[in-house]
């Protein structure tokens, strides 16, 4: 069964950094595209970044040159560093994983990230 | 201001059809069949059940459907029932610029 569980979000001044993580479990990481999507508070979706098998990534311009996203194979699991962070960061994140740039097919519960001082 | 644009709502009564619009551009939508739709519940995450335009994932209803013409996809519900009440939201690839976009959800009420 495949399984996401993201971890990490929390309480973050602005100006600060954090490190989401996304667990998996029944598949994979590194042989699948991983993906994160955001959610702000009473908003919609919104693509943040992208990591495809062969280890190429993209980002969203709102988060071009502040985010990081990675994999850590020998842990099955794909990391968000998130740098410089401001208020409009402030959404619920999750890590998916896709079977096309714009198929998320499996989500993982979402983290809470808070970026306020 | 979101990329695709939805409708903010629509609605309708149960047994009824009803459809949701997804209007892009020639640089995602209407250059690319990489349009995906997916079901919202409050609190919930999101759940893909359309992909590629018209495809649908294995245990998805039949009566959820896919299609596109030109900029704009479209989600068609056929047979409303009251579990359909949900946020919906319309995905495009949109080229190596910008890689990928949403629509900015349309909630769905089942009157």
């Amino acid at each position: 069964e495949v399984q996401l569980v993201e971890t990490g979000g929390g309480l973050i001044q602005p100006g600060g950094s954090l490190r989401l993580s996304c667990a998996a479990s029944g598949f994979t990481v590194s042989s699948n595209y991983m993906s994160w999507v955001r959610q702000a508070p009473g908003k919609g979706l919104e693509w943040v970044s992208v990591i495809y098998s062969g280890g190429t990534t993209y980002y969203a311009d709102s988060v071009k040159g502040r985010f990081t996203i990675s994999r850590d194979n020998s842990k099955n699991t794909l990391y968000l560093q998130m740098n410089s962070l401001r208020a409009e960061d402030t959404a619920v994140y999750y890590c998916s994983r896709s079977t096309t740039v714009t198929t998320f097919y499996y989500w993982g519960q979402g983290t809470l990230v808070t970026v306020s001082s | 201001q979101s990329a695709l644009t939805q409708p903010a709502s629509v609605s309708g009564s149960p047994g009824q059809s009803i459809t949701i619009s997804c209007t892009g551009t020639t640089s995602d939508v209407g250059s690319y069949n990489l349009v995906s739709w997916y079901q919202q519940y409050p609190g919930k995450a999101p759940k893909i059940i359309i992909y590629e335009v018209s495809k649908r994932p294995s245990g998805v209803s039949n009566r959820f459907s896919g299609s596109k013409s030109g900029n704009t996809a479209s989600l068609t519900i056929s047979g409303l029932q009251a579990e359909d009440e949900a946020d919906y939201y319309c995905c495009s690839y949109a080229g190596t610029s910008t890689f990928v976009v949403f629509g900015g959800g349309t909630k769905l009420t089942v009157l």
